[in-house]
């Protein structure tokens, strides 16, 4: 049963634009969130995380907002550029462990 | 950029073949772990270490095993492929302290016929 979901497979922004990509998970024993960027071709990059005793964290251009009474969790990217359209991979560990849980991706695309 | 190096990039290999797929560091992370990629499934653990000769499964672990004998490399076998294991398999790192993030190798496209 999949812990972590990100419903939405694909979004399409105007370059210049807000981009808001959401996850949503069951779990709640999850304590540290992340997000991932992904290029064809390439490994997961690590773009941004934030722990449970925080409900935002920043950094540039993105920021992520944690919700954990809805288990939900969104990245922001503004303003989105061309360079932003990958596939997106939020996240989750649980506060005991080292195990992470993944989310099946949202691909982003960024319209010049 | 994390120093994670996979190996062999591309496979093809018939049903029934053992694999070996390498992942090596040079990080000295502690905790190393391979993925499995597929349409519609994300990214899912398939085996994991948290030391030399210490492992653990992880979701989708049957038909895998892995060894880890040194620090720097973790070693995913599957010992009679199946088609059902043709995949974009990763590996991944992170260090020990609290919220430490993976890092992510450029991955192994493997393909079973």
């Amino acid at each position: 049963d999949q812990q972590v979901k990100q419903n939405s497979p694909s979004l399409s922004v105007q370059e210049g634009r807000i981009s808001i990509l959401n996850c949503d998970y069951t779990n709640s024993m999850f304590d540290y969130f992340l997000w991932y960027k992904k290029y064809p071709a390439e490994g997961p990059t690590f773009l941004i995380s934030i722990s449970s005793i925080k409900d935002k964290n920043e950094d540039g251009r993105f920021t992520v907002f944690l919700n954990k009474s809805a288990k939900h969790l969104s990245l922001h990217i503004v303003p989105s550029q061309p360079g932003d359209s990958a596939v997106y991979f939020c996240a989750a560990r649980p506060n005991t462990g080292n195990q992470f849980y993944f989310g099946t991706g949202t691909s982003l695309t960024v319209i010049p | 950029d994390a120093g994670i190096t996979q190996s062999p990039r591309h496979k093809v290999t018939e049903t029934g073949t053992p694999v070996t797929l390498r992942c090596h560091q040079t990080e000295n992370h502690r905790y190393m772990y391979w993925y499995r990629q597929d349409p519609g499934h994300g990214l899912r653990l398939i085996h994991y270490s948290y030391g030399v000769k210490d492992t653990d499964k992880g979701e989708v672990s049957d038909g895998y095993s892995v060894s880890r004998s040194k620090t720097e490399d973790f070693l995913l076998t599957l010992e009679s492929a199946t088609s059902s294991q043709t995949s974009v398999y990763f590996c991944a790192i992170s260090d020990q302290g609290a919220n430490q993030p993976q890092h992510f190798g450029d991955g192994t496209r493997l393909s079973i016929l």
